[in-house]
């Protein structure tokens, strides 16, 4: 049974780009989360998708944007790439109406 | 606003000891805790989770324990193995929602 499982594991954009990140859930989970890691912080908390919507919303602004496809893969948008987005993007996923998040490998994404 | 603090950037512990990492909450309406670990270049993984109706969790050599009034939970690791060394998040949720992560612990387990 695959884990979650994201792509590109590493990515170089440059300031006012665009970049597409995707995400496969775990076998049978139904939601999806994600996460943004800055160096030397823990992982905070940027939107879930559930049933295709966006169920919740970090503290992150309209550049950052999702999609959660009718196989339960999603996708992270951001638009117009600062310096400052420089992270590690994180996938999580769970099952139906349970807690437990589980989390893929991460994108590297670097802005110059 | 830091709600999940984890005090500790640090902590070295010799090989077969117990290993013991904190983490203090602010937010009385999470209801779910987790730990997890995390690897250089690889995603967090799920240790273990406690319910905030308990007040200890095992499995196997981790064993979490929830003080709801003093807004704290523990790790302890025992005996502690060469393959613990990693950052260790804590993490809370309120629900089915999201996690709220501390800044993560470097533990190094010293053979």
């Amino acid at each position: 049974d695959a884990g979650v499982t994201q792509s590109p594991t590493h990515l170089i954009k440059t300031r006012g780009q665009q970049v597409t990140l995707r995400c496969s859930p775990k076998s049978g989970h139904d939601t999806v989360s994600w996460y943004q890691q800055a160096l030397g912080q823990g992982p905070q908390f940027i939107f879930q998708y559930y049933e295709e919507e966006e169920r919740q919303r970090g503290n992150f602004p309209d550049r950052f944007s999702g999609h959660q496809f009718p196989n339960y893969s999603s996708e992270l948008n951001v638009n117009a790439l600062l310096l400052g987005d420089s992270a590690l993007y994180l996938c999580a996923s769970s099952l139906p109406a349970t807690d437990t998040q589980y989390f893929g490998p991460g994108t590297r994404l670097t802005v110059l | 606003d830091q709600q999940v603090k984890q005090n500790s950037p640090s902590l070295s512990v010799q090989e077969g000891r117990i290993s013991i990492l904190n983490c203090d909450y602010t937010n009385s309406m999470f209801d779910y805790f987790l730990w997890y670990k995390k690897y250089p270049a690889e995603g967090p993984t799920f240790l273990i989770s406690i319910s905030s109706i308990k007040d200890k969790n095992e499995d196997g050599r981790f064993t979490v324990f929830l003080n709801k009034s003093a807004k704290h939970l523990s790790l302890h690791i025992v005996p502690s193995q060469p393959g613990d060394s990693a950052v260790y998040f804590c993490a809370a949720q309120f629900g089915n929602e999201k996690l709220t992560f501390g800044t993560g612990t470097r533990l190094t387990i010293i053979p």
